[in-house]
């Protein structure tokens, strides 16, 4: 089986740096993704790792060890419209993508 | 480009009654997907395609089926609506899953269901 985990909440200042973090356990393995969701929106792709390492993308960055079956997303400079629920996502080839259940950041002022 | 569209967008049904959820994609996606999304589970997948004319089951496919007659349409139906059944509806497309894919999906608006 499949299985992904992070956590359920996570609450950052405005201005701050927050690392999600998303263990995983999947019989195959080829990439992790991030979606990002604001409420009553539609989830939308932010990142995907395939390697080892850090790949940044403006104020955000996503970082992959395959041989720990860890990733995070980190994000800058927090805004408050940085404020959704952010998903982590294993490809593991001919199967659909497996999504974690969510964290839900919430950004304070 | 309209992107991936969901109709409708809101609906409410009585136990037992049936309904068919329309999705559309003008990127011409060969992969087509439908999740149901409630508090706390994030995305669960409920039937897939990876093309025309072909479907399978997803993780939670009980109660509802689907069909792809044209590349970019998938439907979901439900034949006897129960109140489990109340959740928020999501259709995504994408490319080719692989190896070496992005796998990004695309998501429609949503709809939201409830079965009263």
């Amino acid at each position: 089986g499949q299985s992904l985990e992070q956590p359920s909440e996570v609450t950052a200042v405005e201005g701050a740096i927050v690392q999600i973090n998303c263990t995983y356990q999947t019989s195959g393995f080829y990439g992790l993704s991030w979606y990002q969701q604001h409420d009553g929106g539609a989830p939308t792709f932010l990142s995907y790792n395939a390697l080892d390492g850090l790949e940044e993308t403006g104020r955000f960055s996503s970082f992959l060890s395959r041989s720990d079956s860890y990733g995070y997303l980190l994000l800058q400079e927090l805004q408050m419209k940085d404020s959704a629920s952010y998903f982590c996502a294993v490809n593991s080839g001919n199967t659909p993508l497996v999504f974690g259940k969510g964290t839900r950041l919430s950004v304070i002022a | 480009n309209a992107g991936v569209t969901q109709t409708p967008k809101f609906r409410v049904l009585k136990t037992g009654q049936s309904m068919t959820l329309l999705c559309a994609q003008d990127m011409n996606h060969e992969y087509m997907y439908w999740y149901r999304q409630d508090p706390g589970m994030g995305l669960r997948l409920i039937h897939y395609s990876v093309g025309e004319g072909t479907t399978a089951k997803g993780e939670v496919p009980d109660g509802y089926n689907v069909s792809r007659l044209k590349k970019q349409n998938f439907l979901l139906g439900l034949e006897s609506a129960a109140p489990s059944q109340t959740s928020v509806y999501f259709c995504a497309s994408s490319t080719p899953q692989g190896e070496n894919s992005y796998n990004e999906q695309f998501f429609g608006p949503g709809t939201r269901l409830t079965v009263l």
